[in-house]
């Protein structure tokens, strides 16, 4: 089945460096990206959408100029995290989907923890 | 705006059982519904998918259904082993994902 790799599985970096994380679609050509963020106990967050080639659809309340993505390919789509600060500790997870009516298809996640 | 409610919230069962999550909308226009699963720290695994022309999916021991006009989906696992303990997710594919907070599952041995 389609396969979507997200990296790094786990990040700890300092307040106030920034922190990439890629998500790959790696048997099919992803259209349309997603990012989320999940809170322990807490369902998925949608952050961002990402169409290829296009500037991403960001959710009200989600800081464009902090939490910059870039879809520059079919097959990859990159969430950097910029001047992260503690409370940007989370469990950030991107999702992939082809064409309109196929399934999604989510990365492993990518926890991300600032000291 | 479209809300989506799970219940129950976690549920624990004895190996064997059969069980049935519940998944609502508030909003009817439904698209295609999928159900994932989520294990503890990991992303999600899709389960089942639901184009918005059908009404239900079957995929070994799981099967889902869905009605539209009442704005439900249910996932009903048979025969529940402990590999199935995990967190279940439903979600509406509409031009963005949204997801319920998931129903925690326990099957105990």
């Amino acid at each position: 089945g389609a396969v979507v790799s997200q990296h790094p599985s786990r990040v700890i970096c300092k307040s106030g460096t920034s922190v990439k994380i890629e998500c790959r679609s790696l048997d099919f050509q992803a259209t349309t990206m997603f990012w989320y963020r999940q809170f322990p106990k807490q369902s998925l967050m949608l952050m961002a959408t990402s169409n290829e080639g296009s500037k991403a659809t960001y959710e009200q309340g989600v800081e464009k100029d902090k939490f910059l993505i870039n879809h520059a390919s079919l097959t990859l789509s990159t969430l950097t995290v910029t001047s992260a600060h503690p409370e940007d500790s989370s469990f950030y997870i991107c999702s992939a989907r082809g064409q309109n009516n196929s399934p999604l298809h989510f990365g492993n996640g990518t926890r991300l923890t600032v000291t | 705006k479209q809300e989506v409610t799970q219940i129950p919230a976690a549920l624990s069962v004895p190996e064997g059982e059969n069980l049935v999550l519940n998944c609502s909308f508030t909003d009817s226009a439904i698209y295609n519904l999928q159900w994932f699963r989520q294990d503890p720290g990991k992303g999600l695994t899709s389960l089942l998918l639901i184009q918005s022309s059908q009404r239900e999916q079957t995929s070994g021991r799981l099967n889902a259904s869905l009605d539209k006009s009442s704005g439900r989906s249910t996932l009903y696992i048979a025969a529940s082993q402990p590999g199935d303990s995990a967190t279940y997710l439903c979600s509406n594919q509409g031009g963005k994902l949204i997801f319920g907070q998931g129903t925690e599952l326990s099957v105990k041995p």
